[in-house]
């Protein structure tokens, strides 16, 4: 099993342009999630998604778009970076876990790290 | 104020020291309550996991949560450079009420040998 495996690892933008993390699991999860990582703010949700063709908002969704046409993929996109977009972003998916008594437990990919020049 | 609040440390021990590492929060409504490690450079992996009150071991690692005070921790006996990592809590409410996670902030821990 591949887990989450998240697209490109590194990648380094001018301010104005445009790309799009890509996220894929394969383990029929059907919660996925987007969060970034910067220093002394911990974990924050950009955006999540309980099933195909629903998504929702998180704590800092401005500057970012996503999608979910199917249940594996959970692309997102940057419209138009600018450097406070740089950071580490990570993917997640999760299902209940009947052996832990019903709770969501998040699995994260590896990362990509995002530049913004 | 945030939901979940750690000390960020860093924390530097000496090899076989046991570590305590803490968590508090102030939603009333979590249940389950997470410790995730994570690697320089890596993704954070599920190193814990405990539902509502109580305690869990799990090999040196044992799991605390406190639901009247509102605090949680987890404690690594026999520590091991192999734990260097950065901790992080987390902590969701009910699937059937939300879907959503907090984090701590982490808390970083070198284990010198």
């Amino acid at each position: 099993n591949a887990g989450v495996t998240q697209t490109p690892k590194f990648q380094v933008l001018k301010t104005g342009q445009s790309m799009t993390l890509q996220c894929a699991q394969d383990m029929n999860h059907e919660y996925m999630s987007w969060y970034r990582q910067d220093p002394g703010m911990g974990l924050r949700l950009i955006h999540y998604s309980v099933g195909a063709g629903i998504t929702d908002q998180g704590e800092v969704p401005n500057g970012y778009n996503v999608s979910r046409s199917t249940t594996e993929d959970f692309p997102l996109r940057l419209l138009s970076a600018a450097p406070s977009q740089t950071s580490v972003y990570f993917c997640a998916s999760s299902s209940e876990r009947a052996e832990l008594r019903g709770a969501n437990v998040l699995t994260f990919g590896a990362g990509s790290r995002l530049t913004v020049l | 104020q945030k939901e979940v609040e750690q000390d960020p440390g860093p924390l530097s021990v000496p090899e076989g020291a046991i570590v305590s590492l803490n968590c508090t929060y102030s939603n009333s409504a979590f249940q389950y309550f997470m410790w995730y490690r994570q690697y320089s450079r890596k993704g954070p992996e599920l190193l814990m996991y405990t539902y509502s009150s109580g305690n869990k071991e799990d090999g040196r690692f044992t799991a605390q949560v406190d639901k009247s005070s509102k605090y949680i921790s987890l404690f690594i006996r026999d520590s091991q450079p192999s734990d260097s990592a950065t901790y992080l809590c987390a902590m969701s409410v009910p699937p059937d009420t939300g879907n959503q996670f907090y984090f701590g902030t982490g808390t970083s821990l070198t284990v010198i040998p």
